[in-house]
């Protein structure tokens, strides 16, 4: 797999469009980007994931540079809520499934009230 | 439909005894992913297995960690003889196919802490 990297913490105020970056350099063509997070004291939860089109759903949208060689993932509304590690995951899909899967140290999301 | 169900929440050891972890997949869900997570770090997967068979175990340390799944009841994973080392969180994942990680469904984890 592709290794990511993401800056290790991020401020963001309550309400604004909190912006999550995620490099990802050595990518191959077949390899997917996933987003997780996870809220302090829970298990990771799949946010969104995508090939090289930009992907949209009810928690986030995905934008992946027309290279591929980076990706942003962007939470509109940030709310308190919000704030957990959230985990850029670079995988082959279908075929790569969860074993062997590593999540990094992700970038920690602080909303700020 | 409950999700991943995992107990206990959290699990308290002396160095030398067993810990047993047990993890109840999503209703449907075939397939089962055991990790672990050490202070400030990520998660690193440990096994996989699908029902009755271990499919991937590259994770897991050689001795005295070993995990099944029963035709019938939860997923196991049993540590022997803790030591302090063990102490993380571990958390469970199930999906309904090897494939697609988006299908991927975690549990809320058992903190084992060992004195």
């Amino acid at each position: 797999d592709a290794k990511t990297t993401q800056p290790p913490s991020m401020d963001c105020a309550e309400g604004r469009a909190a912006n999550l970056p995620c490099n990802h350099s050595t990518i191959s063509g077949n390899e997917y980007v996933y987003w997780y997070r996870q809220i302090h004291s829970q298990g990771p939860q799949y946010i969104i994931h995508g090939l090289k089109n930009n992907e949209t759903n009810e928690m986030a949208s995905l934008i992946i540079t027309e290279d591929r060689k980076s990706s942003t993932l962007i939470l509109p509304h940030a709310t308190l809520r919000d704030t957990a590690v959230y985990y850029c995951i670079v995988r082959v899909d279908p075929g790569g499934g969860a074993d062997g899967l590593t999540f990094g140290k992700g970038t920690h999301l602080i909303i700020q009230p | 439909n409950a999700g991943v169900m995992q107990n206990p929440r959290h699990l308290v050891r002396r160095r030398g005894q067993e810990a047993r972890l047990r993890c109840s997949p999503m209703k449907g869900h075939s397939h089962v992913y055991w990790y672990r997570q050490l202070p400030e770090e990520g998660l690193k997967f440990m096994v996989y297995l699908q029902k009755e068979n271990i499919i991937d175990e590259s994770g897991m340390p050689k001795e005295r960690f070993s995990a099944e799944f029963p035709k019938e009841g939860p997923s196991i994973l049993r540590i022997q003889q803790v030591v302090r080392g063990d102490s993380a969180a571990y958390f469970c994942a199930s999906s309904p196919h090897r494939q697609g990680l988006e299908k991927l469904f975690f549990g809320s984890g058992t903190q084992l802490s060992v004195l």
